[in-house]
C-alpha cells in the first residue's frame, strides 16, 4: 500500500479482555516497529522485526504482550487480559531495512482503552 | 545505556518568530539522527536525517545542527506558522550493518500562537 495501515483506530475494552492490533506495513519494507505511546508521553519501543532474524522483543512490557509477523509483512501485536495502564496510542512503523539511511514511516496509530 | 534527552520539554512561540530545540545523546555507536514531526493524534513524519559527518541540514524552514563531538543536536525553526504546531522528536539510530537500535527522545511540544 501507500503506507503504513493499522487497524483498528479506535479500540474501546474492558479490562481482563484481550485485544488484537494490525499493522500492514509499506511494501517491500523489511523491517516493522510497534512503538506505544501514552498520553503526552513520549513513544515506548515495543519489538522490532526484521526480516527473517529473530525479532527484538526486549521493549515488551510484560509476557501479556506478544507479536507475530506472518509472511515478513503483516503483523500482529496482541494483548492478553489488557489492565488500565496498557491505554494507549499503539503506533506501527516500517523501513526499508537497517536504518542507514532509511526513514521510519509511522502509521496513524491505534488508540487503546481499557475500561 | 542508550539515551537521547530533549529541551525543552514545551515552547510557546509567536507565530513568525524563530525557535531552537535541543537534543543531547549518549548512543553508541552512532549511525544517525533524525528530527520527526508528530501533530496531534497522528503519526511523526520524518523532517530531516544527519550522519556522522553532516553539520547542518535544511529542509524548508527546518534547519538541523549536528555536534557529533559534544554528541548534541538543534532543531531550529525559522518564521514559524501555526501549522509548525506540534511535537518535535529526536531519534538516534546506533549500530552498525543490518541491525539498528533506534533511541526515541520524549519530544518537545510547540505551541505557535497567532
Amino acid at each position: 500500500g501507500a503506507g503504513v495501515s493499522q487497524s483498528p483506530s479506535n479500540k474501546v475494552t474492558e479490562k481482563g479482555k484481550d485485544v488484537e492490533l494490525r499493522c500492514d506495513p509499506i511494501s517491500g519494507h523489511t523491517a516493522l516497529y510497534w512503538y506505544r505511546q501514552s498520553l503526552g508521553q513520549g513513544l515506548e519501543f515495543l519489538i522490532y522485526f526484521q526480516g527473517n532474524s529473530a525479532p527484538d522483543k526486549s521493549g515488551l512490557p510484560s509476557d501479556r504482550f506478544s507479536a507475530e509477523r506472518t509472511g515478513g509483512s503483516v503483523s500482529t501485536l496482541t494483548i492478553q487480559r489488557t489492565q488500565q495502564e496498557d491505554s494507549a496510542v499503539y503506533l506501527c512503523a516500517s523501513s526499508l531495512g537497517g536504518l542507514q539511511t532509511g526513514e521510519l514511516f509511522f502509521g496513524e496509530g491505534s488508540r487503546l482503552t481499557v475500561l | 545505556k542508550n539515551q537521547v534527552e530533549q529541551s525543552p520539554q514545551s515552547l510557546i512561540i509567536l507565530e513568525g518568530k524563530n525557535c531552537t530545540l535541543q537534543c543531547n545523546y549518549t548512543v553508541s555507536p552512532f549511525s544517525n539522527l533524525r528530527w520527526y514531526k508528530q501533530d496531534t493524534g497522528r503519526g511523526p513524519v520524518s523532517l530531516t536525517i544527519m550522519t556522522f559527518s553532516e553539520n547542518t541540514k535544511s529542509n524548508g524552514r527546518y534547519t538541523a545542527t549536528l555536534d557529533a563531538d559534544t554528541k548534541q543536536s538543534s532543531l531550529h525553526i525559522t518564521a514559524s506558522q501555526l501549522s509548525d504546531s506540534a511535537s518535535y522528536i529526536c531519534v538516534v539510530s546506533a549500530g552498525s550493518g543490518g541491525y539498528q537500535k533506534v533511541t526515541f527522545g520524549t519530544g518537545t511540544k510547540l505551541q505557535v500562537i497567532p
